[in-house]
Parts: structure tokens; C-alpha cells; sequence
């Protein structure tokens, strides 16, 4: 059963710092990794997603993977009250459809003003 | 405006009662799902559809059913609803041709309360 774990948090930052979203997951095997943003009352939407080790920058997001230590990381730079909202990792099947897209419980963010 | 839309927002439910949850995309995805999500558990897969005309079970299938009779609809069924089914249900799709780079969209949820 493949597993992913986040830190639930709270992790509360000022506004303008950098805050680190962090990620491990069980299965060596997998490929790619998505992060979902999720505010109170609403509905996941993605952000972004990342398959090559190394950094990916959209705007003020960058994502992070390491597949030899199994961890993907989401750092927003700048971080503004907005950001506050609850952030879920997600693997997808490697090679199946998404009846095996597992999600972490996710991690709240509050960005202080 | 394209995208997924769900009913009902929310609904209270007395215990042993059947209820139907519904579902429908018009982006003409292949793939569709249902999550329940509750409080530091994540989002949780009840049952998925690869296509129109078959089904599979997700991580939490007991208690609930789906059909998938065409491409927009999912419709997700309650036989004879229990308390531990209270939870904020998620609808989504996606074009999904396998790969594991296929983004799933999401629907607004809804609260369901059983007593």
C-alpha cells in the first residue's frame, strides 16, 4: 500500500517569509508527485506537479524533489495571508489509471499578517 | 462553464436512509472519482470509473456503490446510510490516459451529516 505523509501543521509564517511544505512517500517506484491546494470549505486545486529531481518554479512556488530520499517539498516564497489554506501532496499510479492516486492528510498553512 | 458540479451542497441524513449523491462533468473526461474527506485522514478513494461502463473500488468502498451508465455522470449511492458516513464528499475527474502526469479536478463537495 503505497503511503504519503505530511506534517499536518499548523506551520505559521509571517507574511513574506518563505514557507516549507514537506512530503515523504513509501514507494521508491513512483514518478511523478502533485501539490494540491486546499482552502476552508472548498475544493482541492492544483498548483503544481513535478517528475524530475531538482527544483520546478512557477511564480512564487518552487517544488522540490529528491527521489533517492523519497521527499518532495513545496516552498512559497514571499508568503502572503492568501496562502493560507491546506496543502495536500499527491502521488499518482505509475502506470495505472488514478484508482491509485493517493493523497497526504495535508499540511494548514497560516501566513501572518 | 465547464467543469464539475455536484449535488446536493449539503444534506442531514436520519441513519438507514438511501441516498444519492450526484455527479457531473462536461469536460469529457474518461476517468472519474469519489472521496470522501474527513477530518486528519486526507481525502480518502470510495470507488473510481476508468470509463463509461465499468467501476472499481477504492481504498473505502463498503457502504457505498456507483454506476457509470455515460461519460458525465457518476452518481454515488448510499444503500442504508450509518453515522460513520458523515464526511465532506469530493467528485473529480480526469483525462486520464495513464503515465501518473494526469491532473484531477475537482468538484465544490458535499456535506453530508448522517444522524
Amino acid at each position: 500500500q503505497k503511503e504519503v505523509e505530511q506534517n499536518s501543521g499548523p506551520l505559521s509564517v509571517p507574511e513574506g517569509a518563505i514557507a516549507s511544505l514537506n512530503c515523504t512517500y513509501s514507494d521508491r517506484g513512483s514518478q511523478s508527485f502533485f501539490w494540491y491546494r486546499q482552502y476552508s470549505g472548498k475544493s482541492p486545486e492544483l498548483i503544481m506537479f513535478i517528475y524530475s529531481n531538482g527544483d520546478k518554479e512557477d511564480g512564487r512556488f518552487t517544488a522540490q524533489l529528491n527521489k533517492a530520499s523519497q521527499y518532495v517539498s513545496l516552498l512559497i516564497r514571499d508568503s502572503q495571508p492568501s496562502d493560507s489554506a491546506t496543502y495536500l501532496c499527491a502521488v499518482p499510479p505509475r502506470d495505472n489509471y488514478g484508482q491509485n492516486f493517493v493523497f497526504g492528510p495535508g499540511t494548514r498553512l497560516s501566513v501572518l499578517p | 462553464i465547464a467543469g464539475i458540479t455536484q449535488a446536493p451542497t449539503s444534506q442531514i441524513l436520519a441513519a438507514g436512509r438511501r441516498m444519492t449523491l450526484r455527479c457531473t462533468q462536461d469536460m469529457r473526461h474518461n476517468a472519474m472519482y469519489w472521496y470522501r474527506q474527513d477530518l486528519g485522514l486526507g481525502l480518502r478513494l470510495i470507488h473510481y470509473s476508468n470509463t463509461a461502463g465499468t467501476t472499481g473500488k477504492g481504498e473505502v468502498p463498503d457502504g457505498y456503490s456507483v454506476s457509470r451508465a455515460n461519460t458525465d455522470d457518476f452518481p454515488l449511492t448510499l444503500a442504508s446510510a450509518v453515522p460513520s458516513q458523515t464526511s465532506v464528499y469530493f467528485c473529480a475527474s480526469s483525462d486520464s490516459k495513464g503515465g501518473g502526469l494526469d491532473e484531477q479536478f475537482f468538484g465544490p463537495g458535499t456535506r453530508l451529516t448522517v444522524l
